[in-house]
């Protein structure tokens, strides 16, 4: 089946610095790309769709400069944290829809920032 | 609005016994359903989908436009299937809404 990858798994930065994380999709084109954050015990917010060669579309309440998305490719996404502060810890998740396939959405494995 | 609402965030069930996880949802459009599993320590992953109408790991769900509900349902729960399980609205532009989720245990 499709595969997602995300790297890095786990992150730790200091507060004011900028992070960044990658989404891959390694076996497909992906037309689409979100990122989620998933707080601990909490279901998954979404926070932007990124499609290949545009900007992002942001959901309400998130900052876009604060979390930058770049779709640099049809299987390549990032989101960079900048100026991360330690209300920025959490779990990040990112999905890819196969461009070929019925649209399902595959699901990274996570990446766990924590910022001190 | 759309939501999606699952009104149980932990569901204890015997093995062997039927389970229902219940999910509602408010959407104005036709909507696409999903239920996602998480087990523990895996990444998320496709259930299944109201579309496909399939039955997956002996788990099916039913969409009832008129109640908006779309539970997950099986009748005889294994060890195996603790887990948790989120249910999902699918939204224009391949959006997808989550619920809280319901974390289901098996008991032995």
């Amino acid at each position: 089946g499709a595969v997602v990858s995300q790297h890095p798994s786990w992150v730790i930065c200091k507060s004011g610095t900028s992070v960044k994380i990658e989404c891959r999709s390694l076996d497909f084109q992906a037309t689409t790309m979100f990122w989620y954050r998933q707080f601990p015990k909490q279901s998954l917010m979404l926070m932007a769709t990124s499609n290949e060669g545009s900007k992002a579309t942001y959901e309400q309440g998130v900052e876009k400069d604060k979390f930058l998305i770049n779709h640099a490719s049809l299987t390549l996404s990032t989101l960079t944290v900048t100026s991360a502060h330690p209300e920025d810890s959490s779990f990040y998740i990112c999905s890819a829809t196969d461009r070929q396939g019925a649209g399902e959405q595959y699901f990274g494995p996570g990446t766990r920032l924590t910022v001190t | 609005a759309q939501r999606v609402t699952q009104p149980e965030k932990l569901l204890s069930v015997f093995k062997g016994a039927p389970v229902e996880l219940k999910c509602n949802y408010s959407y104005s459009g036709s909507p696409e359903l999903f239920w996602y599993v998480q087990y523990s320590r895996q990444r998320l992953q496709l259930l299944l989908r109201h579309i496909s109408r399939e039955s997956i790991k002996g788990f099916t769900a039913d969409l009832n436009k008129g109640e908006t509900s779309f539970h997950l349902k099986k009748p005889f729960a294994q060890e195996e299937d603790s887990a948790m399980y989120y249910c999902a609205l699918k939204t224009s532009y391949d959006k997808v809404i989550f619920g809280p989720g319901t974390s289901l245990s098996v008991i032995p």
